[in-house]
């Protein structure tokens, strides 16, 4: 059973730049759910996906979007990069099952300079 | 809305004395409770979770934690801790199959 992983594992961009991450859900998962990181902080919750569309948001504003594919896969897209955007940002994908446990990657650390 | 309190942002133990990780809630509706550990430039695992039953809940490495409905709380607990205990320890909340909603963290710091 392959885990979710997450790639790249570290990205560096400019403010005003674009970026793109991207997440593989454990096999067998139909959600797909994004969070953000600082440091020092919890994960904030940012958005969730369930059959490619998107099922609840968290206080983030619309230069963050994303996608999920048929195969569960998701990405993960910011525009107009802040350096706030700083953070490690996690993926986790579970069943659409109430208190299903939701798996975590290991990562993608942005750094925006 | 719900939200967790972890009061202690960092917690230095000894090297097998017990330990306690305090966590708090609040939520108008029942929710589901969660202990994540994150290590050092790594994603969440899972700990334990408790969904319904039993309010002592067993999970990996020898952790526990007892729900207590009436005191909104989800402590965290562990006899003997080792130094592969050190890493960041998160609670967490969820309603149904919505969002995990995450404390701000308690560093536990294991001293030799």
């Amino acid at each position: 059973e392959t885990g979710v992983t997450q790639s790249p594992t570290h990205l560096i961009k400019t403010r005003g730049q674009q970026v793109t991450l991207r997440c593989s859900s454990q096999s067998g998962h139909n959600t797909v759910s994004w969070y953000q990181q600082a440091l020092g902080q919890g994960p904030q919750f940012i958005f969730q996906y369930y059959r490619e569309e998107e099922n609840g948001r968290g206080n983030f504003p619309p230069r963050f979007s994303g996608l999920q594919f048929p195969n569960y896969s998701s990405e993960l897209n910011v525009n107009a990069l802040e350096l706030d955007d700083s953070a490690l940002y996690l993926c986790a994908s579970s069943f659409r099952l109430a208190g299903s446990e939701q798996y975590f990657g290991p990562g993608t650390r942005l750094t925006v300079t | 809305a719900q939200s967790v309190t972890q009061l202690d942002s960092q917690v230095p133990v000894f090297e097998e004395a017990p330990v306690e990780l305090r966590c708090n809630y609040s939520s108008s509706v029942s929710v589901y409770l969660f202990w994540y550990v994150q290590y050092p430039n790594q994603g969440l695992q899972l700990l334990l979770k408790y969904l319904s039953g039993s309010t002592l809940v067993k999970g990996i490495n020898g952790f526990e934690a007892e729900f207590n409905k009436s005191q909104t709380s989800f402590h965290l607990r562990k006899p003997s801790v080792h130094i592969s205990d050190t890493a960041e320890y998160f609670c967490a909340v969820r309603i149904g199959n919505e969002k995990l909603t995450f404390g701000t963290g308690t560093r536990l710091t294991i001293i030799p």
